[in-house]
């Protein structure tokens, strides 16, 4: 069984629609990150959350929101989506220590018209 | 600003044939330096990391970089490629501090012909 899962794998919106990306962990990790990943730019951090009361803005945290509900679930938000939000996004996980191995679920892909 | 870049967008190599991948990163203090692949269809994997020590690290599949910091650089090298190495690789980097957030460089495609 897949340690990081997301849901939905794949998800067509429009524009203005609210989404959530949900995704879970059995790992028992403490951290947990979402990223996009666009074309030529790589991976970028939108948020993290190193435990449940502890959330913090990544790199490209406008549009976005974020809720952690329990340690092993992480919720990204689209409020109101925007074509340029097309990407495909990944949801990791890690533990508490620095240098540590990032874990990433199969990622979702979004496509906003 | 902290950064990591990878110069190598798409590599199309034939199998047998030697790999080296750049990677070059932009950090004020000390860093933690990681290449991740993504193979079809799966998920991101660690191929391999180094924090301290031996500049020379050696991951899974062969693969090993080594950490030059005159140069700044983290580069990937596998000595003799295979069809199944085709894949999306990229270097991050994660500034001190116990902070858990990469930065990735812009991704380096791997094509490898049989």
């Amino acid at each position: 069984d897949a340690d990081v899962t997301q849901t939905p794998r794949n998800r067509i919106t429009k524009t203005g629609k609210r989404i959530m990306l949900e995704c879970s962990q059995t790992k028992g990790h403490d951290r947990m990150y979402w990223y996009r990943q666009d074309p030529g730019l790589g991976l970028r951090l939108i948020y993290y959350s190193f435990d449940v009361k502890d959330i913090n803005k990544g790199e490209i945290s406008d549009g976005y929101s974020v809720s952690r509900q329990a340690q092993a679930k992480f919720s990204l938000s689209l409020e109101s989506a925007i074509p340029n939000q097309t990407a495909l996004y990944f949801c990791a996980t890690s533990e508490s220590r620095g240098q540590e191995t990032q874990y990433f679920g199969p990622g979702t892909r979004l496509l906003v018209l | 600003a902290q950064s990591v870049s990878q110069h190598n967008h798409h590599v199309i190599l034939s199998e047998a044939a030697s790999l080296e991948l750049g990677c070059n990163y932009s950090y004020g203090g000390t860093v933690n330096l990681f290449w991740y692949v993504q193979y079809p269809g799966q998920h991101l994997q660690l191929l391999l990391k180094y924090f301290s020590g031996d500049p020379l690290v050696k991951g899974i599949k062969g693969f090993e970089a080594e950490f030059i910091k005159s140069k700044f650089s983290f580069n990937l090298r596998k000595p003799s490629v295979q069809w199944s190495d085709t894949a999306e690789y990229f270097c991050a980097g994660e500034g001190s501090g116990n902070t858990g957030k990469l930065i990735f460089g812009q991704g380096t495609t791997l094509q490898v012909k049989p």
